[in-house]
């Protein structure tokens, strides 16, 4: 199994529909991020969470909400979703410190029509 | 706001022949960290560099932090058509930013047979 699990890995949906990325892994680790990317924009941090009680926004959190519902699952959700919100998502995460690199996810291709 | 600049943003270059790409910040960092991203997968940690003027050898990969911990550099000896990919820098402190990477938009390299 991978260390980092994202579903789905691909979703179409209609705009104004809700839709949740789920996020699961098996790292042990207590720091888990979502991050979007977009062609010419890179990364960019949507949701970081340091531990089950704390969440904490990224530079773009408008229109988005997560959940961490255990130490291994954060999950992200659009409320109502939006065509430019159509991109990239990762889930990754670390151990502490930012000395440790990142695991990421293989990414969930979300397409708002 | 802490910015990672890279260049050159995309590469082709012929299988054999060697390249070096760039990452430069007006900022000091902790840590510097190299990520490879192929299509439709996550980024992939390959290396973290702490010491400023440090330098860190993977097989024909060789990564060099800036002595002011500024910048850092990739070098490729011999491209193989298997080192076509995303080459993303990220940075990272143990400050104000509690941990979380600044990555840069990455260089796309594409070596061709």
């Amino acid at each position: 199994d991978a260390d980092v699990t994202q579903t789905p890995r691909n979703r179409i949906t209609k705009t104004g529909k809700r839709i949740m990325l789920e996020c699961s892994q098996t790292k042990g680790h207590d720091r888990m991020y979502w991050y979007r990317q977009d062609p010419g924009l890179g990364l960019r941090l949507i949701y970081y969470s340091f531990d089950v009680k704390d969440i904490n926004k990224g530079e773009i959190s408008d229109g988005y909400s997560v959940s961490r519902q255990a130490q291994a699952k954060f999950s992200l959700s659009l409320e109502s979703a939006i065509p430019n919100q159509t991109a990239l998502y990762f889930c990754a995460t670390s151990d502490w410190g930012p000395n440790y690199g990142y695991t990421f996810g293989s990414g969930t291709r979300l397409t708002v029509v | 706001t802490q910015l990672l600049e890279q260049s050159p943003q995309f590469l082709s270059i012929q299988e054999g022949e060697n390249l070096t790409v760039y990452c430069n910040s007006s900022s000091v960092f902790s840590s510097l960290q190299w990520y490879r991203q192929e299509p439709g997968e996550g980024p992939v940690l390959l290396v973290t560099v702490v010491t400023g003027g440090e330098v860190k050898k993977l097989k024909r990969l060789t990564f060099q932090f800036g002595d002011a911990r500024k910048d850092s550099s990739l070098h490729i000896t011999a491209a193989q058509t298997g080192d076509t990919g995303l080459y993303l820098c990220a940075g990272a402190n143990y400050g104000g930013s509690q941990g979380n990477l600044i990555f840069g938009k990455g260089t796309k390299l594409s070596v061709k047979p």
